[in-house]
Formats: C-alpha cells, structure tokens, sequence
C-alpha cells in the first residue's frame, strides 16, 4: 500500500519555540494532504486541509497564524506550529490522498508534541 | 448532535467473543464510509470500507444502513491483536466536508 511518512515521530520544546513537522508521500503524489491533532483519549480532530500549490483551508477554530501549513509539492506537506505554548501539546498526524488510489486515506505515524 | 457518534465504550471482552460497534451519522448527503482501527498513539489504519450491500473481510463484517443512517462493525471470534479503538469515518467531500472521525470505541480483548 501507499507510504507517508511523518517526522519527526517525538519533540520536547520550550514555551515561544516553532517546530515544524513534515509529511511526505513516499510512492504516490497528494494530491490533497489532511492534518489533524488528537488530544488523549479524543478522536481526531481535522484541523486543516491543504492542496498542492493553493493556501490550506483551515477548519473554524484553528488559528492559521499559528498552525501554518505549507504544500509546496504533490509528495511534501509541513505543518508548523508557531510560538509554541504547553496547551499546543498534542499528538498531530498528517493523511494523504491521491495518485489514482481513490478515496482512501493514507496516514503518516504521527508526531507527539509536548511543549514544556 | 455531533456528525459522527459512536458507542461510547469501552468494550472488555474475552477471546472468541463475538463484538459489536454501531455508529450513526447525522448528515444524509454522507457518501462514503469506513472503519478504522487505531492504536494507542500510532496512526489510524484502514480496516474497511463500508458498502451498502455490507461487506466481509474474515473475521470482520460491516454493514451500511444508509435509511437509517447507520454502520456496524461485527468482530468475530476476537482475538487480543483485536484490541484498540475503532473508528467511524463518514465522507461528505461533496458537501464541503471532508472525512469526518467518530469519537472512537475502545475494545479490549481478555485472555
């Protein structure tokens, strides 16, 4: 089946630092790139969706200043989450669809943030 | 009401029990659906898709009730491997909604 990979798969950071996160499709091109945060025992929570080439569509409550999300290529969406503050802690995962593999859902291994 | 509810859980059960999860979805227009399994913090992984005519894959039915707006989730003759937390996913892209995730119903497997 098709592979995302995710990384980084952990990162401890401090309080006003940025980290970025990346999603790479590794043998079909996304068309489309999905990036969701899950809190602890919650399901996941869709925060934005990104097209290659044109600016993500963030869901109501996600603040894109502070989530900002770049798909620059069919094969590599990044998320960065700006200013980090320890309520930004959280488990993000990315998802990918396209390359003809229909409306199937291919997830990246997830990125646990914790913000000290 | 939330889009996507799924029992609320959690299911103990032990080997060889015959498990059920239901789901319901609040949007009509929904066009597609799927069951996933996830880990504790790993990623979700596909189980299968749902289809009107209900589906099997082993051990594993699911069935789509598209009047009532309704999906199910048979596991047979579970096994340990089994336990995790099962999720509903609806697809209403057409709507502007993309894929939409269930709360989740945790189930774990006794010895």
């Amino acid at each position: 089946g098709a592979v995302v990979s995710q990384h980084p798969s952990r990162v401890i950071c401090k309080s006003g630092t940025s980290v970025k996160i990346e999603c790479r499709s590794l043998d079909f091109q996304a068309t489309t790139m999905f990036w969701y945060r899950q809190f602890p025992k919650q399901s996941l929570m869709l925060m934005a969706t990104s097209n290659e080439g044109s600016k993500a569509t963030y869901e109501q409550g996600v603040e894109k200043d502070k989530f900002l999300i770049n798909h620059a290529s069919l094969t590599l969406s990044t998320l960065t989450v700006t200013s980090a503050h320890p309520e930004d802690s959280s488990f993000y995962i990315c998802s990918a669809r396209g390359g003809g593999l229909g409306e199937k859902l291919f997830f990246g291994s997830g990125t646990q943030l914790s913000v000290l | 009401r939330k889009e996507v509810e799924q029992d609320p859980g959690p299911f103990n059960v032990p080997e060889g029990a015959t498990v059920a999860f239901n789901c319901t979805y609040s949007n009509s227009a929904s066009q597609s659906f799927f069951w996933y399994r996830q880990d504790c913090r790993k990623e979700p992984k596909l189980l299968m898709s749902v289809y009107s005519s209900g589906n099997e894959d082993g051990r594993f039915t699911a069935q789509l009730n598209r009047a009532s707006q309704y999906i199910s989730l048979l596991i047979r003759d579970s096994k340990l491997s089994d336990s995790a937390t099962y999720l509903c996913v609806v697809n209403m892209e057409n709507y502007g909604q993309n894929f939409v995730f269930g709360p989740g119903t945790r189930l774990s497997v006794l010895p």
